[in-house]
């Protein structure tokens, strides 16, 4: 089972930020956090990963909470194109990854 | 090659048969995985392969379901007595190392059973 909690869905607009929740309150000191989003049609897309500290890429800022508990994905200004399922995803060690429902993103032109 | 190869990208075969799944991973990546997604639900872990450990077979759904990999390269999923039940995109994902680095993933093998 996931050990992760997500809203079902979100809404966006266009050219906005986006802030995509995720709680991981059984998460252990040596688990990373995984964000991976689904395009429809498409196979899944690896998004960002971190561990503690807040990461940046060129896709999303991850920022994670200081008791772990807790991570938001955020989209510095969605696009139609990031309509997507995004994923939270927590694994340590050789663990398998676990995919639970996600987070359904609207974005409204 | 670039990136994680599948083959077939479509199948269509009778109730009954077998068939045969191809994942081509990352040329390196230890860690390789296959995943169901039946049509508008998530993905279902089917199975996972780690380097030289045994693999977690825990998700596959029956005795008819079975997966092989060659040390670090190609895995192999056979369905055998094909059900329709069993029509899903069957996806693999492969990483460098467990945890550590993102999956990457195939495009899929799209499988209907008629």
């Amino acid at each position: 089972d996931a050990k992760t909690t997500q809203p079902n869905s979100m809404e966006s607009n266009e050219e906005e930020p986006v802030h995509l929740p995720c709680n991981h309150s059984t998460i252990s000191g040596t688990d990373y956090i995984h964000w991976y989003r689904q395009l429809p049609s498409q196979g899944p897309e690896y998004v960002i990963h971190g561990l503690t500290s807040n990461v940046n890429n060129r896709m999303a800022s991850l920022a994670i909470a200081e008791d772990r508990k807790s991570s938001t994905l955020i989209l510095h200004r969605a696009t139609l194109r990031d309509a997507a399922v995004y994923y939270c995803i927590t694994q340590g060690g050789s663990e398998k990854l676990v995919f639970g429902k996600g987070t359904k993103l609207t974005v409204n032109p | 090659g670039a990136g994680v190869s599948q083959s077939p990208s479509n199948k269509v075969t009778e109730k009954g048969k077998d068939v045969e799944l191809r994942c081509d991973p990352i040329s390196g990546h230890t860690a390789l995985y296959w995943y169901r997604q039946r049509l508008g639900q998530g993905l279902e872990f089917l199975i996972y392969f780690q380097g030289n450990s045994a693999p977690d077979k825990s998700g596959l759904p029956s005795d008819r379901f079975s997966a092989e990999r060659t040390g670090e390269s190609v895995s192999t999923l056979t369905i055998q007595r094909t059900q329709q039940e069993d029509s899903a995109v069957y996806l693999c994902a492969s990483s460098p190392l467990a945890s550590v680095y993102g999956y990457t993933f195939g495009s899929g093998t799209r499988l209907t059973v008629v």
